[in-house]
């Protein structure tokens, strides 16, 4: 049973644009909500992280959102940049579980110039 | 140093060769971890070693064989594989409750 569902698949933006990509959680224990950016040949590069007693966690062009309730999070890309382009994951960890990352599924982002 | 670093990059093997893939890192992280991807996938945990003592095995095939000689380094020994074995594996390493730092990883062919 997939514990953390990621949306779209794929992505499409304009350079200058906003990328959002979407993730819903259902093990409520999670208390670690990581995003991993990939390029080819590549492995995972840790972005940016919230814990769920945060809603929103900024740095730099990248936002987390996080809304506990709703058992959901996203990345939302500011200004996305050819050089953004890559395959994005969300991922969620709890300490009692061994710290074991559970990854969603990825969204393949393009940002076209 | 802020680096998972893993070796071989690449790697082919045959169904009866024996080989062993390398990870090393200097960060003082106490967690360590095995990750298999295949294309277009999300990378799948195999192996968490915490405090050089294996703490999680997600019903990997004995076929794979880890071990962590000591806090910095991880090895994966491969024996009698199969072509569907043929895939990225990633090593990364954690504070204990923190986030993944990941090497590059292998890119593994089994022929």
């Amino acid at each position: 049973q997939q514990q953390v569902k990621q949306s779209p698949q794929s992505l499409i933006v304009q350079k200058g644009g906003i990328s959002i990509i979407n993730c819903a959680y259902e093990n409520t224990a999670f208390d670690y909500f990581p995003w991993y950016q990939q390029f080819p040949g590549k492995g995972p590069a840790l972005l940016i992280a919230i814990r769920p007693d945060v809603s929103e966690k900024k740095e730099g062009r990248f936002t987390i959102s996080f809304n506990k309730s709703a058992k959901q999070f996203s990345l939302h890309i500011m200004d996305s940049q050819p050089g953004d382009s890559a395959t994005y994951f969300c991922a969620a960890s709890f300490k009692a579980a061994g710290n074991k990352l559970t990854f969603g599924g990825g969204t393949r982002v393009l940002v076209k110039p | 140093d802020t680096e998972v670093t893993q070796t071989p990059k690449h790697l082919v093997m045959g169904m009866t060769n024996k080989k062993s893939l390398k990870c090393e890192q200097h960060m003082g992280h106490r967690a360590m971890y095995w990750y298999k991807q295949k294309a277009k996938k999300p990378p799948e945990l195999m192996f968490v070693y915490s405090y050089e003592k294996l703490s999680i095995n997600e019903s990997v095939p004995s076929r794979f064989s880890p071990e962590c000689p000591n806090s910095s380094l991880l090895n994966l020994h491969l024996h009698a594989l199969q072509p569907e074995d043929s895939a990225l594996y990633l090593c990364a390493s954690s504070h204990i409750g923190g986030g993944y730092t990941f090497g590059s990883g292998t890119r593994l062919t089994v022929v």
